[in-house]
């Protein structure tokens, strides 16, 4: 299947800091890719849609402000933690589709973000 | 009501069972759906794409219900292996692409 390479998968901060997370799809190109938030024993809750060269779409509670996305290529999009505080500490997932027909979406690894 | 639920188990059952999961969606316009699998701490993968006639993979049969809006996956022959969280998975695609996850229902085969 596709493969989407998400970096860092570890990543430990201190409060106030800002931290950018990367998707990308390796060997496809993906019109759209999502970024989700997952707590433990929690399910994936969905955070935006990112449609590459257009702004992205928040869900409902998902400050836009604090969950920057930009997804400047078809084949990268990145997630920036603003001002990160403890409770931002989650594990995020990217995916991304192929295209815009009823295709599934492939997953970056994660990032497992911890703020101290 | 949430856009897709699932019960979110866990389901124990014993090696060679037969067991199976229902999701329900709130989109009637929803088009596409899927069940993902996940295992602790690592990102979901696919594990079938979900059509309109049906479908099955080995051990792994999927169904859709468009009247009453839900998907099912029923697992046969349960193996340790099986163990995970399975993650219902439904493109709304109002407009947008949105794929929204159900909670997830965690099993749990047993020897």
């Amino acid at each position: 299947g596709a493969v989407v390479s998400q970096h860092p998968s570890r990543v430990i901060c201190k409060s106030g800091t800002s931290v950018k997370i990367e998707c990308r799809s390796l060997d496809f190109q993906a019109t759209t890719m999502f970024w989700y938030r997952q707590f433990p024993k929690k399910s994936l809750m969905l955070m935006a849609t990112s449609n590459e060269g257009s702004k992205a779409t928040y869900e409902q509670g998902v400050e836009k402000d604090k969950f920057l996305i930009n997804h400047a290529s078809l084949t990268l999009s990145t997630l920036t933690v603003t001002s990160a505080h403890p409770e931002d500490s989650s594990f995020y997932i990217c995916s991304a589709k192929i295209s815009t027909g009823n295709t599934e979406a492939f997953f970056g690894q994660g990032t497992r973000l911890t703020v101290v | 009501r949430k856009e897709v639920e699932q019960d979110p188990g866990p389901f124990n059952v014993p090696e060679g069972a037969t067991v199976a999961f229902n999701c329900t969606y709130s989109n009637s316009a929803s088009q596409s759906f899927f069940w993902y699998r996940q295992d602790c701490r690592k990102e979901p993968k696919l594990l079938m794409s979900v059509y309109s006639s049906g479908n099955e993979d080995g051990r792994f049969t999927a169904q859709l219900n468009r009247a009453s809006q839900y998907i099912s996956l029923l697992i046969r022959d349960s193996k340790l292996s099986d163990s995970a969280t399975y993650l219902c998975v439904v493109n709304m695609n109002t407009g947008f692409q949105k794929l929204v996850f159900g909670t997830g229902t965690r099993l749990l085969v047993s020897p």
